[in-house]
């Protein structure tokens, strides 16, 4: 079984801060990959970054970093200069990799507002 | 342009009556899936499906039927709609597990 938490249910930055979004998992797969989606009000899921758990390296994409912690289950998003564009429901989800069945678990996801 | 569409976007229906929400792909994707969403819940797995006649239940099947008669199409059928059923539902299709395109959402109201 796999279970994804994200504990801050809203998160406010000020405009060119950085932020960090928390999630940690739980899972008994031995290979697995973990995703962040946003979504804006307007509705549409987008995906952001993925990180396999056998990278040795922290995912990048532009402005945003996966800081992947492998002993501690985590897998913090981390949005470097933000801007008012980012504000957005953000989820973490993750997906074992060792069987063909493609099931994506989500966590129940943190509302950033970015503030001027 | 690589896409998944979804229709309809907005669907209000009585329950009991059945509907079908249309999902298709355009990039020869293997992987298809349908999730829900709901307040506080984030997404849920509907029903998944590895490739043409393979389908298999995710964490909310009861009340969904799909099919994949075609690799590019994976609609889900409703045969008789309750109000708990009321939410905002997500198509996504796969082609490696790595990412996941998702459609634009359809946002089903049973009254």
């Amino acid at each position: 079984a796999q279970k994804i938490t994200q504990t801050q249910p809203g998160m406010f930055v000020q405009e060119k801060e950085a932020v960090t979004l928390d999630c940690t998992y739980d899972t008994s797969d031995p290979s697995y990959g973990l995703f962040w989606y946003k979504q804006p009000s307007s509705g549409e899921m987008i995906f952001l970054i993925y990180q396999g758990s056998y990278d040795q390296q922290n995912a990048t994409e532009g402005r945003y970093s996966l800081n992947f912690q492998k002993a501690r289950k985590s897998a913090n998003l981390v949005i470097s200069a933000s801007q008012l564009g980012d504000s957005a429901m953000y989820f973490c989800a993750m997906r074992g990799l060792e069987r063909a069945a493609s099931k994506l678990t989500f966590g129940t996801g943190t509302r950033l507002q970015v503030t001027l | 342009e690589a896409q998944v569409t979804q229709n309809p976007r907005y669907l209000i229906t009585v329950t009991g009556k059945k509907l079908t929400v249309t999902c298709s792909q355009n990039m020869n994707h293997e992987y298809m899936s349908w999730y829900r969403q709901d307040p506080g819940l984030g997404l849920r797995q509907i029903y998944y499906s590895m490739n043409v006649e393979v389908t298999d239940k995710g964490d909310v099947p009861e009340g969904y039927k799909v099919s994949r008669k075609e690799k590019r199409n994976f609609p889900l059928i409703l045969e008789s709609p309750s109000p708990n059923q009321t939410s905002l539902y997500f198509c996504a299709s796969s082609r490696d597990r790595v990412e996941q395109y998702f459609g634009p959402g359809t946002r089903l109201t049973v009254t």
